[in-house]
């Protein structure tokens, strides 16, 4: 079943300009990880923070977590057209399921 | 490292015929792989969870005897969709992973089946 939600559902900037989504789910977690998928592809993973982290970075990218407020948001750094993604927030749980959000459709203009 | 293919990438079939899906992971061995379907613009479903040797677990709505999964070795898992419906026309995903400390999922490229 679908946990997280995302928000913007759809976010379109300029080359150069930062990116901000949020992710905001509904039970307890034991990860939660951020995917990336171009048109008609598969999921490409990103980045995964554990509950009892708060935040982690990996080049452009910045996740944090909220885990008392039941959120995260991903954050791109000086985004460029290969960017334009649809990006999307799944929740981890023990038994390695993952639940994902609704997505947030990215456009980067050049 | 961690490669996952999925064949065919797009397959057109008629109602009433049965499709297979084989999901390879590449330089790996998967005990666990997962089964997803994608309607446009959604989101990912989980459908099941397919364990090598053993039967696959479905999630709740997702009929078992429609939607047939085996993992039969380390590196091979299909998805067979029984007696297709136009319905059934959707973008499925499998992808490997759940392992150890390992939490994330490699995904493979996707198939978009259409049943006319």
């Amino acid at each position: 079943s679908q946990q997280g939600e995302e928000d913007p559902q759809a976010l379109s900037i300029q080359e150069g300009e930062n990116a901000t989504m949020n992710c905001s789910y509904k039970t307890s977690i034991n990860n939660l990880q951020w995917y990336r998928q171009n048109s008609g592809r598969g999921l490409v993973h990103l980045i995964l923070i554990r509950s009892n982290e708060r935040e982690k970075h990996s080049g452009r990218l910045r996740v944090t977590l909220d885990t008392s407020k039941k959120s995260s948001s991903l954050l791109i750094t000086a985004s460029r057209a290969a960017d334009t993604a649809s990006y999307f927030c799944a929740t981890g749980a023990r038994d390695y399921k993952l639940s994902f959000g609704a997505g947030t459709t990215v456009t980067v203009r050049a | 490292g961690a490669v996952v293919s999925q064949h065919p990438s797009r397959v057109i079939c008629k109602s009433g015929t049965s499709v297979k899906i084989e999901c390879r992971s590449l330089d790996f061995q998967a005990t666990t792989m997962f089964w997803y379907r994608q309607f446009p613009k959604q989101s990912l479903m989980l459908m099941a969870t397919s364990n090598e040797g053993s039967k696959a677990t479905y999630e709740q709505g997702v009929e078992k005897d429609k939607f047939l999964i085996n993992h039969a070795s380390l590196t091979l898992s299909t998805l067979t969709v029984t007696s297709a419906h136009p319905e059934d026309s959707s973008f499925y995903i499998c992808s490997a992973g759940g392992w150890g400390a390992t939490y994330e999922q490699y995904f493979g490229p996707g198939t978009r089946l259409t049943v006319t």
